[in-house]
């Protein structure tokens, strides 16, 4: 079975500071990995994804994800907050076969000026 | 390429009531899906379909029913709606996955349909 969990539901950083959102996730298969954004009602875009090439994923908008298969984990990352990076951001696992996407909580990032 | 579309944008609809929500895809994609989004709950899986005639049910299908008679469209339909199916609706279609791991089936989602039912 598959599941994925994302730590914290609200984040806060200042602009200019380090954005670090965590996704754990369980799978009983080597799992394709993604990282999804929402802006205010808007459907989710693509920020980035996992499919076992390198373990460092980079993505749009200067995002980047490291899988790492002992922690389960695929946090994501921007060294940088810019203001329009507030959106809410899902973590999600596929085994790649069924098709069955599995989508996190979410968690909503807040850039202060 | 429109992408992933979806009607209506927005529907209230009483309770006992039936409708219909709409999906297209122009990117000729197998695999085409229904998530329902809810505070605090993320994205739950309704209902999806591999291909034409093909459909399965996800984690929340429970007064839903889909059909995927063409490769294009994937309607969603509420036979009678309950105030516990207020929710915001999207429908997502990716390219099926292959055998080799260098593939990836990233979805692309519609704008998404908010509902509302008294």
């Amino acid at each position: 079975a598959q599941s994925v969990t994302q730590l914290g539901s609200h984040v806060s950083v200042s602009e200019g500071a380090l954005v670090l959102l965590r996704c754990n996730y369980s799978s009983s298969v080597p799992p394709y990995l993604f990282w999804y954004v929402q802006y205010p009602n808007q459907g989710l875009q693509l920020l980035l994804k996992y499919t076992s090439a390198a373990t460092l994923v980079k993505g749009i908008n200067g995002f980047e994800a490291e899988f790492k298969k002992s922690e389960t984990s695929f946090h994501l990352t921007k060294p940088s907050a810019h203001m329009s990076d507030a959106a809410e951001y899902f973590c999600a696992v596929s085994e790649g076969t069924g098709n069955q996407f599995y989508f996190g909580t979410g968690t909503s990032l807040t850039v202060i000026p | 390429n429109a992408g992933v579309t979806q009607t209506p944008k927005f529907q209230v609809l009483k309770t006992g009531q039936s409708m219909t929500l709409q999906c297209a895809q122009d990117m000729n994609h197998e695999y085409m899906s229904w998530y329902r989004q809810d505070p605090g709950m993320g994205l739950r899986l309704i209902h999806y379909s591999v291909g034409a005639g093909i459909t399965d049910q996800g984690e929340v299908p429970n007064g839903y029913n889909v059909s995927r008679s063409t490769t294009e469209d994937f309607p969603l339909r509420l036979l009678s709606a309950a105030p516990s199916q207020t929710s915001v609706y999207f429908c997502a279609s990716s390219s099926l996955s292959r055998v080799s791991r260098s593939s990836y089936n990233e979805q692309f989602f519609g704008p998404g349909t908010r509902l509302t039912v008294l």
